[in-house]
């Protein structure tokens, strides 16, 4: 049973660029949750996708978009970044609502 | 809106004490309660899962209990080791909704020194 992966490790932008984010989740799993972790603080929810339909979000701005695609695979995407958006980005697979699975991350840096 | 906090923020302790680490909650109406560790720049790693309708987890070290009614959970580790260090992070999965958003606290920060 493979763990949940994500894609790219790290990665520098440009502000005003877009950035993609992948993760790979748990085999099995049905739902993918994606948060944004600042230095020093928990991490913040972004939205949850539940079989391929997005059932939650945080208060995050619609610049923060996702999909989820059949195999369970999930992209995050950030239009128009900002400096704020420097963060470790995580997602998480479960199946709802159970245990969640973290990847190891991508840390994102916005210059 | 669900609010979590952690206390205290961070803990340095002499190896082979034991712990306890505590999250709160506001909202009551909570489906679970899971414990994460991190270490710096990771991801989380799960260490315990609560249902709501539970008192308490045990995974070797680690004692996890549940006070759903005060919004209180608990994390024991004994006999505290320096491969203990990291951060402890609590989420809860709210009930409501049928959506079961998880909120995160802050987190404590342990560091057990030999």
């Amino acid at each position: 049973e493979t763990g949940v992966t994500q894609s790219p490790t790290h990665l520098i932008k440009t502000r005003g660029q877009q950035v993609t984010l992948r993760c790979s989740s748990q085999s099995g799993h049905n739902t993918v949750s994606w948060y944004q972790q600042a230095l020093g603080q928990g991490p913040q929810f972004i939205f949850q996708y539940y079989r391929e339909e997005e059932n939650g979000r945080g208060n995050f701005p619609p610049r923060f978009s996702g999909l989820q695609f059949p195999n369970y695979s999930s992209e995050l995407n950030v239009n128009a970044l900002e400096l704020d958006d420097s963060a470790l980005y995580l997602c998480a697979s479960s199946v709802l609502p159970y245990e969640q699975y973290f990847g190891p991350g991508t840390r994102l840096t916005v210059t | 809106k669900q609010e979590v906090t952690q206390i205290p923020a961070a803990l340095s302790v002499p190896e082979g004490e034991n712990l306890v680490l505590n999250c709160s909650f506001t909202d009551s109406a909570i489906y679970n309660l899971q414990w994460f560790r991190q270490d710096p720049g990771k991801g989380l790693t799960s260490l315990l899962l609560i249902q709501s309708s539970q008192r308490e987890q045990t995974s070797g070290r680690l004692n996890a209990s549940l006070d759903k009614s005060s919004g209180r959970s608990t994390l024991y580790i004994a006999a505290s080791q320096p491969g203990d260090s990291a951060t402890y992070l609590c989420a809860v999965r709210g009930a409501s909704g049928g959506s079961y958003i998880p909120t995160f606290g802050r987190g404590t920060s342990l560091i057990v020194h030999p």
